[in-house]
């Protein structure tokens, strides 16, 4: 599996954009990066997922750099709704891995007024 | 359903009994899996389905954990003679194949707690 290296906490204030930064240096090339987020203990919550072109959705944006090592999520105007662990994945490549998704120890992202 | 729906919300059992949890995938989902979430720690992989098969068992922590699924859809996951140890959250996710660029959406959970 390729591995993901992530701060264990950030900060950030309300309004402002949250960037959570990724390392994936081993990846393989038709290896995705997968973000999602839990709150508390439900179930995690998907966010975005990209390949090598960046992204944007109605959540997120994400960023991955041209070499493909790392990726940025952002969180354009955070709110105190978006305090949870973000988990940074690197999918699976399928075959006997079945595509599973292995989950780190992820970012802890408090968001204060 | 919309999501992915898990049930019950909430078990407490007495150390020794058996539990089934309940998992109703997003309807046309072929891809099912199982995880499980201990107080403050990560997300663990127990079993992944394809249709009513489980190609990857790697992750059950005894034989005391079994799983099944039926008519491609509903999945059930057995602990029998529970532990405390057993005492975590367990998460149901799904995704519409098996593919690197799917999507996989998780349910609530099922909190168990072995007294």
């Amino acid at each position: 599996d390729a591995k993901t290296t992530q701060p264990p906490s950030m900060d950030c204030a309300e309004g402002r954009a949250a960037n959570l930064p990724c390392n994936h240096s081993t990846i393989s090339g038709n290896e995705y990066v997968y973000w999602y987020r839990q709150i508390h203990s439900q179930g995690p919550q998907y966010i975005i997922h990209g390949l090598k072109n960046n992204e944007t959705n109605e959540m997120a944006s994400l960023i991955i750099t041209e070499d493909r090592k790392s990726s940025t999520l952002i969180l354009p105007h955070a709110t105190l709704r978006d305090t949870a662990v973000y988990y940074c994945i690197v999918r699976d490549a399928g075959g006997t891995s079945y595509g599973k998704l292995t989950f780190g120890q992820g970012t802890i992202l408090t968001v204060h007024p | 359903g919309a999501g992915v729906s898990q049930s019950p919300s909430n078990k407490v059992t007495e150390k020794g009994k058996d539990v089934e949890l309940r998992c109703d995938p997003i309807s046309g989902h072929t891809a099912l899996y199982w995880y499980r979430q201990s107080l403050g720690q990560g997300l663990e992989f127990l079993i992944y389905f394809q249709g009513n098969s489980a190609p990857d068992k790697s992750g059950l922590p005894s034989d005391r954990f079994s799983a099944e699924r039926t008519g491609g859809s509903v999945s059930t996951l057995t602990i029998q003679r529970t532990q405390q140890e057993d005492s975590a959250v367990y998460l149901c996710a799904s995704s519409f194949r098996q593919g690197r660029g799917d999507t996989i959406y998780f349910g609530e959970g099922s909190w168990l707690t072995v007294v």
